[in-house]
């Protein structure tokens, strides 16, 4: 099973601020990798797919890249409403596995 | 607009069964694939099953294989979860997703909870 590490566990910041969210595969997945926030008490809504391709619907201050093993979701001046839970999740091979994820919080 | 709405969960004693449904709208259900993901409380995201639009293929992961039958009926726009030999590892909000690859649309989720 393809193994995904996400980094860090949590994040501080401020509103405004700009963020790197880390994604590593155990092994090469193309760009067969996508991104999906959680926040509390709700489902995961898809953010972004295959590693850099936007979402209708969802705000362009996010963004993705990476190939290969090592994959990166920003977000740009995060807003109040960004801070939740964010999941990695590749399509590379079955079993479809997920990262455990990175909790945004405000400092 | 797509919508998902899973039920049948509830609380049930180790080594039970429960079948969940989630119906689908919003979109032709018959050319998609359809996948099931848990969540075990305050913990991360666990796929389980998918189906392949005409039911031609299923896979599922390791720890339910052989205990979860995953199935549809196009007619009825409807998913299936069959959990059989329930285990307390199994308490968790299953949901039910669209798309192959990448599950782009969720619904809100049903909880299970196995506990004797």
């Amino acid at each position: 099973d393809i193994v995904l590490t996400q980094s860090p566990a949590t994040l501080s910041v401020t509103p405004g601020e700009s963020v790197s969210l880390s994604c590593r595969a155990s092994q090469g997945i193309s760009t067969s990798i996508h991104w999906y926030q959680q926040k509390s008490n709700e489902s995961p809504r898809l953010l972004i797919k295959y590693a850099s391709q936007s979402i209708s619907g969802i705000p362009s201050r996010f963004s993705g890249s990476g190939s290969g093993t090592d994959f990166t979701l920003s977000i740009n001046r995060v807003e109040s409403e960004d801070f939740s839970v964010y999941y990695c999740q590749q399509s590379y091979s079955l079993p479809l596995t997920f990262g455990s994820g990175t909790k945004l919080e405000i400092k | 607009e797509v919508q998902l709405v899973e039920s049948g969960g509830g609380l049930v004693k180790p080594g039970s069964s429960l079948k969940l449904s989630c119906v689908a709208s919003g979109f032709t259900f018959s050319s998609y694939g359809m996948h099931w993901i848990r969540q075990a409380p305050k913990k991360g995201l666990e796929w389980i099953a998918l189906i392949y639009y005409d039911s031609s293929n299923k896979y599922y992961a390791d720890s339910v294989k052989g205990r979860f039958t995953i199935s549809r009926d196009n007619s009825k726009n409807t998913l299936y979860l069959e959990m059989n030999s329930l285990r307390s590892e199994d308490t968790a909000m299953y949901y039910c997703a669209k798309g192959e690859g990448y599950p782009r649309y969720w619904g809100q989720g049903v909880m299970v909870t196995v506990s004797s």
